[in-house]
């Protein structure tokens, strides 16, 4: 099974403030990636596909990158909504597997 | 819009089953594959089967293999999974999801439904 490890699990920010996720594969999985948000009692959200692809209705400011192994999630300037948890996933093999998680907390 | 509602969680006694429904409105069902992901309480997401647009694939995470069966009908739009000889573990919410494909191969979740939550307990 390919392994997702996301970091780092946790992290707090300030409103406008640039924030930085990364996801690492256990093998590499071309750009098969996709993030998704999550809030409370909410269900995911995709935001994110094929590492770099903007899902659409997503604002800019949310970017991601990366290729093979290594991908990384970037929100240009942290806004209230997107205090969340964030979760990649690969899509390259089965069984589909998830990241951890980052929860994305208010500074 | 699209559309994913969840039904047919509940509490059920360890080794008892269930059968979760997922009807789909606002596409056209039968042309995506589609999915199920699930999330133990306070945990993170761990998908569950996926189902190819005819039915004519499934796969599944080895922990569901022999005791989860994913499948669905085109003509109700309906998505399903039988979950039998439940454990514990198996408590979660259990997420209907839609990929976003509609060829050979599936890709990514591009729509969620709201989840139906699953508890096995004595």
């Amino acid at each position: 099974d390919i392994q997702m490890t996301q970091s780092p699990s946790s992290l707090s920010a300030s409103v406008g403030d640039r924030v930085t996720i990364t996801c690492r594969a256990s093998q590499g999985i071309s750009s098969w990636l996709a993030w998704y948000q999550q809030k409370p009692e909410e269900a995911p959200k995709s935001l994110i596909y094929k590492a770099s692809n903007l899902q659409s209705g997503v604002p800019s400011r949310f970017s991601g990158s990366g290729s093979g192994t290594d991908f990384t999630l970037t929100i240009s300037s942290l806004q209230p909504e997107d205090f969340a948890t964030y979760y990649c996933q690969q899509y390259a093999d089965y069984p589909r597997t998830f990241g951890g998680g980052t929860k994305v907390e208010i500074k | 819009e699209v559309q994913l509602v969840e039904s047919g969680g509940g509490l059920v006694q360890p080794g008892e089953s269930l059968r979760l429904s997922c009807a789909a409105s606002g596409f056209t069902f039968s042309n995506y594959w589609m999915g199920w992901v699930r999330q133990a309480p306070g945990k993170g997401l761990e998908w569950v089967a996926n189902i190819k647009h005819d039915g004519s694939e499934k796969y599944y995470v080895d922990s569901v293999k022999g005791r989860f069966t994913i499948s669905r009908d085109n003509a109700k739009s309906s998505l399903y999974l039988q979950v039998n000889s439940l454990r514990a573990e198996d408590t979660a919410v259990y997420f209907c999801a839609r990929d976003s494909s509609t060829n050979n191969w599936s890709n990514y979740f591009d729509y969620w439904g709201q989840g139906a939550l699953v508890t096995v307990s004595s």
